[in-house]
């Protein structure tokens, strides 16, 4: 159980156009997610959190106006990238916090997004 | 959530042990250590965390010394699979984000 599905796997865009990414748990009901960016041979960085019903928490420096965060329902978290440019180009991964999990929490990530924008 | 200090890569032969060590000497007493791997293009996957004992699943054991400042996470029979980037995290266990620092790059050869 506690699966993460994200989708698309790989994305390829034009300079200028806009890439919406999902994230799902499929068999647990997560009132957080997270989303994350890795830029080859790096490390993952936190971009935002993101909860059920309100506003996004983003991390300094990452500008909450071109990744706009949705998290509409308790297994559906959304990340666009608005007017993608060539630096946006990276793996973006979403994870998501088992609501009850209680103190054996673990999170539970997606598989990744490759976005390569032209 | 206190930092952590890694070895930048480790080589294992197959079928061997690996052996990971992690230092959080700052950790403090409600911290928990947690170790997930990132197999390439591919998000991280659990392997296991523990508060002060050792901890074992079906993937792999953690041992924590008594003050806490290090631990070892030890994969009993590496296989080709196993390679990929092992990440040692303290954090406390209240609903935060996850921050990975570099990791260590384990290679398993045949």
């Amino acid at each position: 159980g506690a699966v993460v599905s994200q989708h698309p796997s790989r994305v390829i865009c034009k300079s200028g156009t806009s890439v919406k990414i999902e994230c799902r748990s499929l068999d647990f009901q997560a009132t957080t997610m997270f989303w994350y960016r890795q830029f080859p041979k790096k490390s993952l960085m936190l971009m935002a959190t993101s909860n059920e019903g309100s506003k996004a928490t983003y991390e300094q420096g990452v500008e909450k106006d071109k990744f706009l965060i949705n998290h509409a329902s308790l297994t559906l978290s959304t990340l666009t990238v608005t007017s993608a440019h060539p630096e946006d180009s990276s793996f973006y991964i979403c994870s998501a916090r088992k609501n009850g999990q209680g103190l054996n929490e673990k999170l539970f990530f997606g598989s990744g997004t490759q976005l390569s924008v032209l | 959530d206190a930092k952590t200090t890694q070895p930048t890569s480790m080589d294992c032969a197959e079928g061997r042990a690996a052996n990971l060590p992690c230092n959080h000497s700052t950790i403090s007493g409600n911290e928990y250590v947690y170790w997930y791997r990132q197999i390439h293009s591919q998000g991280p996957q659990y392997i296991i965390h523990g508060l002060k004992n050792n901890e074992t699943n079906e993937m792999a054991s953690l041992i924590i010394t008594e003050d806490r400042k290090s631990s070892t996470l030890i994969l009993p029979h590496a296989t080709l699979r196993d390679t990929a980037v092992y990440y040692c995290i303290v954090r406390l266990n209240s609903g935060y984000a996850l921050n990975f620092g570099k990791g260590t790059s384990l290679l398993v050869t045949p």
